[in-house]
């Protein structure tokens, strides 16, 4: 089973933008158009933000945006709002399996 | 507005069978392209895959969980359902259920339950 590395914490202030990255251990997050984006709040149920790899669900802001650079996919939350703050988690598909990586803090100052 | 909900007991037993059901409101069980699946999460860690399935039976369990893991689909109830066996205290989490877009390629999960902890004790 493959695991997905993602940072455990990153912050920023009001108004400015944060990228969170989301490294495949083997070649989880090479086929870009797999991967997919949560935002979750403590206590809420998961939201999706971005699937194969840069498209937004209706209703979801433009600020977040997903892109990809060899066998990493990355997150960015750009003019970051208080209420930006939560957890984030990729996941890929890879073949008949999902696997997420371990979750980034997001902190707003 | 699809809503997911999750049902079952909070309390199991080491050893004993972990039962949950999801009841979905705002969408039929059957509606394509769409799969069922389940999500957890154990305390201070992060998500975990556990299965899916689809109207008909069809399934996809987690290679590391498959062994104890089956599910279940009731269409008539609109409703289909985890059971772990013998659990230890490692399976206590929060239990997601979610529905699960098949329509895309990277087959994201596009709506989920609020969540039911489940602990494992004696």
């Amino acid at each position: 089973q493959s695991a997905l590395t993602q940072p455990a914490s990153v912050s920023g202030s009001p108004g400015q933008s944060i990228t969170i990255s989301c490294t495949g251990a083997n070649s989880d997050v090479a086929t870009y158009n797999r991967v997919s984006w949560y935002q979750h709040h403590p206590g809420k149920a998961p939201k999706l933000m971005i699937f194969e790899g840069n498209k937004r669900p209706s209703g979801v802001s433009n600020r977040f945006s997903g892109s990809k650079s060899g066998n990493t996919a990355s997150l960015t939350i750009s003019g970051l709002q208080a209420d930006d703050e939560a957890h984030y988690y990729c996941c890929s598909y890879v073949g008949s399996f999902w696997v997420f990586g371990g979750g980034t803090k997001l902190t707003v100052l | 507005q699809v809503l997911p909900q999750e049902s079952g007991p909070g309390l199991v037993k080491p050893s004993e069978t972990l039962s949950l059901t999801c009841t979905v409101s705002g969408d039929s069980i059957s509606s394509y392209p769409y799969y069922w699946g389940w999500i957890r999460q154990p305390p201070g860690e992060g998500l975990e895959w556990i299965a899916s399935i689809y109207y008909d039976g069809s399934t996809y369990y987690n290679p590391s969980l498959k062994s104890r893991v089956t599910m279940s689909v009731d269409r008539s109830e609109n409703q289909f359902s985890l059971k772990l066996s013998s659990v230890t205290a490692t399976d206590t989490a929060v239990y997601y259920c979610a529905r699960h877009n098949f329509g895309s390629v990277s087959r994201p999960f596009d709506s989920w339950g609020q969540g039911a902890l489940v602990t494992v004790s004696s």
